[in-house]
């Protein structure tokens, strides 16, 4: 079955540290998000791709980047992790402008 | 500015009782109206969507919304609550401009026994 995955699940790191989270979608799906999930906040967008080489910026972008370098893939990297970056992230996909998104089970993030 | 809103932040309902959760948007136009649930530890699987036709949409697990645009609502209902209901449930919108959802904040659901 299609699926979308993240990892690390679990991470702990320092301030300061450069830190990748992965996402891999096998659905061939050319929209791609990256959401954080923080208490009070709801679901606030980082990132997102509209399909290979594209990324955009979303409402909390600062201290993220991404990369399309293919349809599958859309790693998420915090450039040097900062304590207010401690979050769970949650990668998402869908096939077109109008369809569900499915989301992976999320990386929860600490940054000590 | 587009927005959704989900008024209560928290709920508790017992087994078998009904339920109704509340989300007001904000937009220009008709929106695509989406609902999705998140188990603890787990990421959001959606419920049921609206794009347009017919106001009450049936979606999974015994659930079911209606759009009501005169007053600008989307709010979810499930006439018999089970315990394995318990979750957050998000509501959001996507005004079909950008191409992005606009996400309530959530509301969070206890059952009690």
């Amino acid at each position: 079955d299609a699926e979308i995955t993240q990892s690390p699940r679990h991470k702990i790191t320092e301030t300061g540290r450069q830190v990748t989270l992965a996402c891999h979608q096998t659905w061939n799906h050319n929209n791609m998000f990256w959401y954080r999930q923080d208490l009070g906040h709801g679901l606030r967008l980082i990132h997102y791709s509209y399909g290979v080489q594209d990324t955009n910026k979303g409402e909390v972008s600062d201290g993220y980047s991404v990369s399309r370098s293919n349809t599958e893939d859309l790693p998420l990297t915090l450039e040097s992790a900062a304590s207010s970056q401690t979050s769970v992230y949650f990668c998402a996909s869908r096939r077109g402008f109008t369809g569900e998104l499915f989301f992976g089970e999320g990386s929860r993030l600490t940054v000590l | 500015a587009q927005s959704v809103t989900q008024p209560d932040i928290h709920i508790t309902v017992s087994e078998g009782a009904s339920l109704e959760l509340r989300c007001n948007y904000s937009y220009g136009a008709t929106p695509y109206l989406f609902w999705y649930v998140q188990s603890p530890g787990q990421g959001l699987q959606l419920l049921l969507k609206y794009f347009s036709g017919d106001t009450l949409v049936q979606g999974i697990k015994g659930f079911e919304a209606e759009f009501k645009r005169s007053q600008s609502s989307f709010n979810l209902r499930k006439p018999s609550v089970h315990w394995s209901d318990a979750a957050e449930y998000f509501c959001a919108g996507d005004a079909g401009n950008n191409r992005k959802l606009i996400w309530g904040l959530g509301t969070s659901l206890a059952v009690n026994p």
